[in-house]
C-alpha cells in the first residue's frame, strides 16, 4: 500500500462543475503540499497546509489530521484547469512522499 | 525574482555513459532537492542539500549522486546509465527543510538513455 493515495485517478468534468480530489496518507507528517503540473512538465505548487483551511481563488484545500486525509475543490472549473494535480507529504526521514496524481480534464 | 532554472532541459545519452545536470534556484533559497518522475514510479525524491550540505537522501542507488556549491547551485550526476534511468529529473528550491517549506520548481531536464 502506499503512504500517500490519491483518488480518482483522473476525473473529467464539464467547464463550470465543482471538483475534489483526494489525498490519504498512512505516515505521520509535518505539512501537505497540493501541486500542478500542465502537460510539458512544469509544477507549481499551490498550497501548503498542516491544520484547517486554505483558499486561493477558485481553489480551495482542507486536511483533516487526525483522519489523515486532505482534499482539494476546484470551484467553477475551467478548461485552463487541465492538468495533473498531486498530493505530497512531509515524511518522518526529511523528504517529500508524492501520491501517483489525479489527471483532470475539464471539456468546455 | 528569477525562477528557478535547469540546464539542460533536453539530453539524450547511451547506456554506460555518465551525465551531469544544473540546477539554479530561487536568489536566497538555500535549500535544492532533486526529483525523479517517470510514468510508472511518478515523482520520487532523490536528494536535499542545504547549504553545501546532502541533508536526505532517497532510495537511489549510489550511481545518483549530487552536490551544492557555495551560491546554493546545485548539480547532480548519474554514472553508468541504464536504461530505467530515462526521466524527466525536476529540481526544486525552497527557503528551508523542503517539508516544511514552499516548493518552487524548475522546468526539469529531460533525460534519455537509448
Amino acid at each position: 500500500k502506499n503512504e500517500v493515495e490519491q483518488s480518482p485517478q483522473n476525473l473529467t468534468a464539464q467547464e463550470g462543475e465543482f471538483i475534489t480530489i483526494n489525498c490519504s496518507y498512512s505516515v505521520g507528517i509535518s505539512a501537505l503540499h497540493w501541486l500542478q503540473q500542465h502537460p510539458g512538465g512544469g509544477i507549481v505548487s499551490l498550497f501548503m497546509l498542516s491544520s484547517g483551511k486554505k483558499k486561493h481563488g477558485r481553489l480551495i484545500a482542507t486536511i483533516n489530521i487526525q483522519e489523515k486525509h486532505s482534499s482539494l475543490h476546484i470551484t467553477a472549473s475551467h478548461p485552463r484547469d487541465s492538468a495533473v494535480y498531486i498530493c505530497a507529504v512531509g515524511g518522518s526521514q526529511g523528504n517529500l512522499i508524492f501520491g501517483k496524481g489525479t489527471k483532470l480534464s475539464v471539456k468546455p | 525574482k528569477a525562477g528557478v532554472t535547469q540546464t539542460p532541459r533536453y539530453l539524450i545519452k547511451t547506456r554506460g555513459q555518465q551525465v551531469t545536470l544544473s540546477c539554479s534556484p530561487i536568489s536566497g533559497h538555500r535549500s535544492v532537492s532533486w526529483y525523479q518522475q517517470t510514468p510508472g514510479q511518478g515523482l520520487q525524491f532523490l536528494f536535499e542539500y542545504f547549504s553545501e550540505t546532502q541533508r536526505n537522501k532517497g532510495n537511489f542507488p549510489g550511481r545518483f549522486s549530487g552536490r551544492q556549491f557555495s551560491n546554493s547551485r546545485s548539480e547532480m550526476n548519474v554514472s553508468t546509465l541504464e536504461l530505467g534511468d530515462s526521466a524527466l529529473y525536476l529540481c526544486a528550491s525552497s527557503l528551508g527543510d523542503s517539508r516544511y517549506n514552499e516548493q518552487f520548481f524548475g522546468p526539469g531536464t529531460r533525460l534519455t538513455v537509448l
